[in-house]
């Protein structure tokens, strides 16, 4: 079946490191994105990605690193300049990066700081 | 102008009851409006989407409503039942590549 894995689905970091979560899909989309999750917020964009090679940053990008080396790999460093980064982190794709907005999101990674 | 903003925070129904969470936007540039389900510990779905042209979209026991005077939209859960239990967001998105989700709505159907 075609969808977005997020790897490890549970993490615990202490202060000061960096820590990078997985997002690999074989839906053969093009466009990919991260989500930061918190309560009573909704869903924040972190990084999106239309093309290989290519990102741009969202409404929250400081702190976070990503790459685009593979269509099918979008994967997300939290470093440690990252103020707040205990949260759900979700990745999502969409087929055409200029279509109509239908996410697929993977089952989101939850990031805990000791 | 990029808010869209939710409500209520959280909702309880019983089971038969009708559900209904509304929310507001204020860029009269959105043009496209969905709704997303998410269940504890899993990513959010997709679960119905409507567009400005139409004022409203019925899919089974969920229907949005959609008042473009008022920039407001509203999703109806009909028949409320227990696995219908979840987190529910709202977004909008004009023609570019981002979509701007509400705060969410968790709904708690009691049998």
């Amino acid at each position: 079946d075609g969808g977005i894995t997020q790897s490890p689905k549970y993490l615990f970091r202490k202060e000061g490191q960096n820590v990078t979560l997985s997002c690999e899909q074989n839906l053969n989309h093009d466009a990919m994105y991260w989500y930061r999750q918190d309560p009573g917020q909704g869903l924040r964009l972190i990084y999106y990605s239309q093309i290989v090679n290519d990102f741009q940053k969202g409404d929250i990008a400081e702190g976070y690193s990503v790459s685009r080396e593979k269509k099918e790999s979008f994967p997300l460093t939290v470093t440690s300049a990252q103020k707040n980064p205990t949260a759900f982190y979700l990745c999502a794709s969409k087929r055409d990066p200029s279509g109509a907005n239908v996410l697929t999101f993977g089952a989101g990674s939850r990031l805990t700081v000791l | 102008q990029q808010q869209v903003k939710q409500s209520p925070q959280s909702l309880i129904v019983q089971k038969g009851g009708i559900s209904i969470i509304n929310c507001a936007y204020e860029n009269t540039a959105f043009d496209y409006f969905p709704w997303y389900q998410q269940f504890p510990g899993k990513g959010p779905a997709l679960l119905i989407a409507i567009r400005p042209d139409v004022s409203e979209k019925k899919e089974g026991r969920f229907t949005i409503s959609f008042n473009k005077s008022a920039k407001q939209f509203s999703l109806h859960i009909m028949d409320s039942q227990p696995g219908d239990s979840a987190t529910y967001f709202c977004a909008a998105s004009d023609s570019s590549y981002k979509l701007i989700f509400g705060s969410g709505t968790r709904l708690l159907v009691r049998p």
